[in-house]
């Protein structure tokens, strides 16, 4: 079973701090996604990377896919409220094609 | 508006009422998903659907029944609820088939068992 591990669980920093969440597994994925989930909602896609070493920017965000596509981060340049949630990456396993959730990195940021 | 929508958002039931909660889309999407989220464990799947009259069993299916009888409806239903059900359940569809097509989710159902 593919397990993916999210670090770290809780993260707690100030207002226009940068910060960083990893997601880490052991197999190979075809795929990752990153989802945002606010409290009283579902996750909310944020962007889906394909190829090993990819990087996307999402305005202040930036995904990067690990070159063995095995491992992915979340790095957030001055943080805001508005980016208070929970994280959750989703890889699609190279081998099965399953999709599996990590277990979340939940962020709040501080005014 | 396109969504994925859950009913109800909460629901407190006692061991062994049946219950269904129910899921529509208004996307004209193929797949659709049911999944339960818990502390420290992440969003699991119960069981997903791939077409009209197609699903499948995902991760955690025992307890569960799922149908899917129209494109757009794909109710999730406890035909005897035990308290280890008691979780945050989602709904979620997509366009496509393949598994990194992006997933569109209601925004839960918050279901306790006593």
């Amino acid at each position: 079973t593919q397990l993916l591990e999210q670090s770290p669980q809780f993260l707690s920093i100030q207002e226009g701090e940068n910060l960083t969440v990893y997601c880490n597994s052991s197999s190979v994925f075809s795929s990752l996604q990153w989802y945002r989930q606010e409290p009283g909602e579902g996750p909310v896609l944020l962007v889906t990377v394909v190829t090993g070493g990819e990087v996307k920017k999402l305005k202040r965000l930036t995904f990067q896919f690990g070159d063995a596509r095995k491992d992915s981060s979340l790095h957030i340049t001055a943080a805001q409220p508005g980016d208070t949630g929970l994280y959750l990456c989703a890889g699609v396993d190279f081998g099965n094609e399953k999709l599996t959730f990590g277990t979340g990195t939940r962020l709040t940021i501080i005014p | 508006e396109a969504q994925v929508t859950q009913n109800p958002r909460y629901l407190i039931t006692v061991t062994g009422k049946k219950l269904t909660v129910t899921c529509s889309q208004n996307m004209n999407h193929e797949y659709m998903s049911w999944y339960r989220q818990d502390p420290g464990l992440g969003l699991r799947q119960i069981y997903y659907s791939m077409n009209v009259e197609v699903t499948d069993k995902g991760d955690v299916p025992e307890g569960y029944k799922v149908s899917r009888k129209e494109k757009r409806n794909f109710p999730l239903i406890l035909e005897s609820p035990s308290p280890n059900q008691t979780s945050l359940y989602f709904c979620a569809s997509s366009l496509g088939t393949r598994r990194d097509s992006p997933l569109h989710f209601g925004n839960g159902t918050r279901l306790t068992v006593t």
